[in-house]
């Protein structure tokens, strides 16, 4: 069974620092694209970032790029998402979700963790 | 960025009848292949996200042959042919073709 089990969110001031891990277990990590969604408080969701099988294809939304950084760790069937420079509008359930395991980009996103809270607040 | 719009934002609908939701992208989602790289997800009160269809019409695995995806280049559908309890939440589609991934508002649909 593909189980994502999301960690690292908490409370945090306006411009401080946060990682967050995702543990995959289940199914091959080192075959899949992964990727962070987030989700505001009673908003619509929002695709983060997204990292290739190897690492070596990395994308993020503007708003985090510079801030955020993605990366994964094949051996801990891990992926991470490490937070800079926090603003209160990056508040929100952060998703590690799924990618496929083949072709050049994301396509879907077939199996969610249950999110991790952000908030961002002085 | 290309932008999704989905209507109806609301849609009540009486268990056994069916529904239907749209989405609009602002560029064509079709590429050379063939493939709409169109998804569609629904979020259940309290859940996560969860796939339903992908590829605009491909229906994802351990999903109702009640949901069905169809559509082309930059207007989809989603239909639900015979509404049940369960199918409450809001339901998403988003666009693959090209970052940033993007997603429309939602629509939410609730038992009459």
């Amino acid at each position: 069974e593909v189980q994502l089990v999301e960690s690292g969110g908490n409370l945090v001031r306006p411009g401080g620092s946060l990682r967050l891990s995702c543990a995959a277990s289940g199914f091959t990590f080192r075959s899949n694209w992964m990727n962070w969604v987030r989700q505001a408080p009673g908003k619509g969701l929002e695709w983060v970032a997204s990292i290739k099988q190897d690492g070596s294809v990395i994308r993020y939304v503007d708003s985090v790029r510079g801030r955020f950084t993605i990366s994964r760790d094949n051996a801990e069937n891990s992926l991470y998402l490490q937070m800079n420079s926090l603003r209160p509008e990056d508040t929100a359930v952060y998703y590690c979700a799924r990618g496929p395991n083949y072709g050049v980009g994301v396509d879907y996103f077939d199996y969610w963790g249950l999110g991790t809270l952000v908030t961002v607040s002085s | 960025d290309i932008v999704m719009t989905q209507s109806p934002l609301s849609l009540p609908v009486t268990p056994g009848e069916p529904a239907s939701i749209s989405c609009r992208s602002s560029q064509t989602l079709l590429t050379g292949n063939g493939a709409n790289y169109l998804d569609w997800y629904v979020q259940r009160p309290g859940l996560s996200p969860q796939l339903l269809i992908y590829y605009a019409s491909t229906r994802a695995s351990g999903v109702p042959d009640r949901f069905s995806g169809s559509g082309s280049g930059t207007d989809f559908t989603l239909k639900i042919s015979s509404v049940e309890a369960e199918d409450v939440g809001v339901y998403y589609c988003m666009q693959s073709l090209q970052t940033p991934y993007t997603f429309g508002q939602g629509t939410k649909l609730e038992i009459k």
